[in-house]
């Protein structure tokens, strides 16, 4: 069964720093991974999704890369807000399923 | 732009009732999945559904039955209530094979107490 880690649970950065949130996964057979935000008392957001054929996606701010042969996903944050606090979540794709890991819940403090 | 919303949004209950949370999606993905959210657990996926009238279990399905009669609706019941089904369950669609509509969206969820 695939087994989703993201280390560590929580993160607290000053206002404008640049961060990366980690993401490791056991079984390299996957069909995609995806990052998703989750605000309290919310449902999650999708904010990348990258392709097992890819190596990261960007948007915006976020950069999210896969390495998919070591089983390692990074989402990075570059010039962090206060609005981006929240549970930042990542999910791998197997072939009906998605296994998500328990998230690491940002704090940026103004 | 309704996207996809569950109801109810909260729900208290008591143990051995029958229960069925509600999932509507406006976009005519395909896939629809339901999840639970619990402490410790992360998201759990109880069941699916690939279209309409295909449905198949996800990895904690036992105490719960979905339908898929519509392509837009995914009902969840929980036909005899117990307490461990306390959670937060979220809905959630996708289009797979579809580029970008691979992403999953989410409901809002709903907040479920079992006394």
């Amino acid at each position: 069964k695939q087994e989703v880690t993201q280390i560590p649970a929580a993160l607290s950065v000053p206002e404008g720093e640049n961060l990366v949130l980690n993401c490791s996964f056991t079984d390299s057979a996957i069909y995609n991974l995806q990052w998703f935000r989750q605000d309290p008392g919310k449902g999650l957001t999708s904010l990348l999704l990258i392709q097992s054929s890819q190596r990261e996606q960007t948007s915006g701010r976020l950069n999210a890369s896969l390495d998919k042969s070591s089983g390692r996903s990074t989402l990075y944050i570059a010039a962090s807000q206060p609005g981006d606090s929240a549970t930042y979540l990542c999910a791998v794709n197997g072939a009906n399923n998605l296994f998500f890991g328990t998230g690491t819940r940002l704090t940026v403090i103004p | 732009d309704a996207g996809i919303t569950q109801s109810p949004r909260y729900k208290i209950t008591e143990t051995g009732r029958q229960v069925t949370l509600m999932c509507h999606q406006t976009w005519s993905h395909s896939y629809m999945f339901w999840y639970r959210q619990d402490l410790g657990h992360g998201l759990r996926l109880i069941y699916y559904s690939a279209a309409a009238d295909i449905t198949d279990k996800g990895e904690v399905p036992d105490g719960y039955v979905v339908s898929r009669s519509k392509t837009e609706n995914f009902p969840l019941t929980l036909e005899s209530a117990t307490r461990s089904q306390t959670s937060v369950y979220f809905c959630a669609s996708s289009d797979k094979g579809r580029g970008t509509n691979e992403k999953l969206f989410f409901g809002s969820g709903t907040q479920l107490s079992v006394l």
